[in-house]
Order: structure tokens, then C-alpha cells, then sequence
């Protein structure tokens, strides 16, 4: 079935320190694909998406790339701050279905 | 605030006991969605109900079951509680169902405790 693998936690950086949070996926068909965040306490977010290959999703400083070649959507940003300490999960979302799948989670924290 | 209401936050009971989880929906969405969180599954989608109807099944166990009302709120059922059904359970809501993604707005979730 379709699973989603993000790299393992958690991660912890100093500010401004360049991010990039792996994930890889497999899937059947032309799933979209997403990054969704958890602050303490909270539901999840949608951070950004991409609908198909090579579309670059972003947000807040956020990126990420559809590449269907390495079946990857890694999340990338160039100078983290405090306040984006969170959990990161990568999902995606089958062709013709909407539920998501999601990967296990990255616990980020960014010390001052 | 995703406009995704849960209640109650927090829920403490015994095993082999039956609770009930409610979720209301952003104004306006007619689809919502279950998902179970828990350390050793991770993030898992329960099920699915759209307009009333229910629309897709994930790894829902027989022991849960779930609905949406006319007014579009929904309830999880839980009976027949395990230890390992101690969890976060999230709601979410989006506007419509079809072969497009919408995107989904998840609720502050009901934090579940088995003693």
C-alpha cells in the first residue's frame, strides 16, 4: 500500500541554521503530497503542497519539491527561527481518494 | 484556530468502558474526517464521512464506530476500551468530496486516556 517514510527525530538546530527534513514515498498513481506542522498543543496545519511532479510547494520560508524520479518531498528552509519549533509530518494524498497518509513525524527544535 | 471544534479535550476512563467523541466541522464543509494518533501507530486515518454518508474506511477498528448528523456535526464511539486505545483523535473538516484534493483543517483533537 502507500506509505510515507520521513526521516527520523528529532532534530534540533541552532537559529538561523538551513533546514531539510528527508521524505520519501511510494505510492500507486499520481498521489499530491504534502507537509502539515503541530505546534504543543495544537491540530495540524497544512504548511504547503504540490499536485504533481516538479510543482514546488512553499510557505512561510518553506519549500519543498515533488520529485517523482527520487519519489521525494523533502522540506527545506534557508534560516530557521525559535517559533518554528513544532512536529513536521509529510503525507499524501491518494489519486482520486482524499484521505492522508502520513509519515511518522519530525520533532523539530530551534534553540535560541 | 482552524474553525474545527472537538469536545471533550481531554478523557480519562477505564477499560471496557464506551466513550463518545464529537467533532463539529468548519461552517460550510460537508466532509469530515477521523484520524487516531498514537506513539506506536503514528498518524492514522479512521474513516470518512461525507454529507451524512459515510464515504471511505481506513484501519478503524469493529469496536469504533462513527456518524455524521444532519447538521453535519460528527461523533466517534469508542466501546469495548483497550489500554492501547489511548491516543490523540483528530477531526477534520474540508468542503467537498470528489477526485480533487481539498484541503483538510484538523481540530484541536481529544486527547484519550485508557486506565
Amino acid at each position: 500500500g502507500n506509505s510515507v517514510t520521513q526521516m527520523e527525530g528529532p532534530v534540533t538546530l541552532s537559529e538561523e541554521a538551513f533546514l531539510t527534513i528527508n521524505c520519501t514515498y511510494t505510492a500507486t498513481g499520481y498521489p499530491s503530497l504534502f507537509w502539515y506542522v503541530q505546534y504543543p498543543g495544537e491540530g495540524l496545519q497544512l504548511l504547503l503542497k504540490a499536485t504533481k511532479a516538479d510543482d514546488k510547494g512553499s510557505n512561510k520560508g518553506f519549500e519543498a519539491t515533488y520529485r517523482k524520479e527520487t519519489t521525494s518531498f523533502h522540506l527545506e528552509k534557508g534560516s530557521v527561527q525559535v517559533s518554528d519549533s513544532a512536529v513536521y509530518f509529510c503525507a499524501l494524498s491518494e489519486s482520486g481518494a482524499q484521505k492522508l497518509v502520513f509519515g511518522q513525524g519530525t520533532r523539530l527544535t530551534i534553540n535560541p | 484556530d482552524s474553525g474545527v471544534t472537538q469536545t471533550p479535550k481531554h478523557l480519562i476512563t477505564a477499560t471496557g468502558q464506551r466513550v463518545t467523541l464529537r467533532c463539529s466541522p468548519r461552517s460550510g464543509d460537508l466532509s469530515v474526517y477521523w484520524y487516531q494518533q498514537s506513539l506506536d501507530q503514528g498518524l492514522q486515518f479512521l474513516i470518512q464521512y461525507y454529507n451524512g454518508e459515510e464515504r471511505a474506511k481506513g484501519n478503524i477498528l469493529e469496536r469504533f464506530s462513527a456518524q455524521q448528523f444532519p447538521d453535519l456535526h460528527s461523533e466517534l464511539n469508542l466501546s469495548s476500551l483497550e489500554l492501547g486505545d489511548s491516543a490523540l483523535y483528530f477531526c477534520a473538516s474540508s468542503h467537498l468530496s470528489g477526485r480533487s484534493y481539498n484541503e483538510q483543517f484538523f481540530g484541536p483533537g481529544t486527547r484519550l486516556t485508557v486506565l
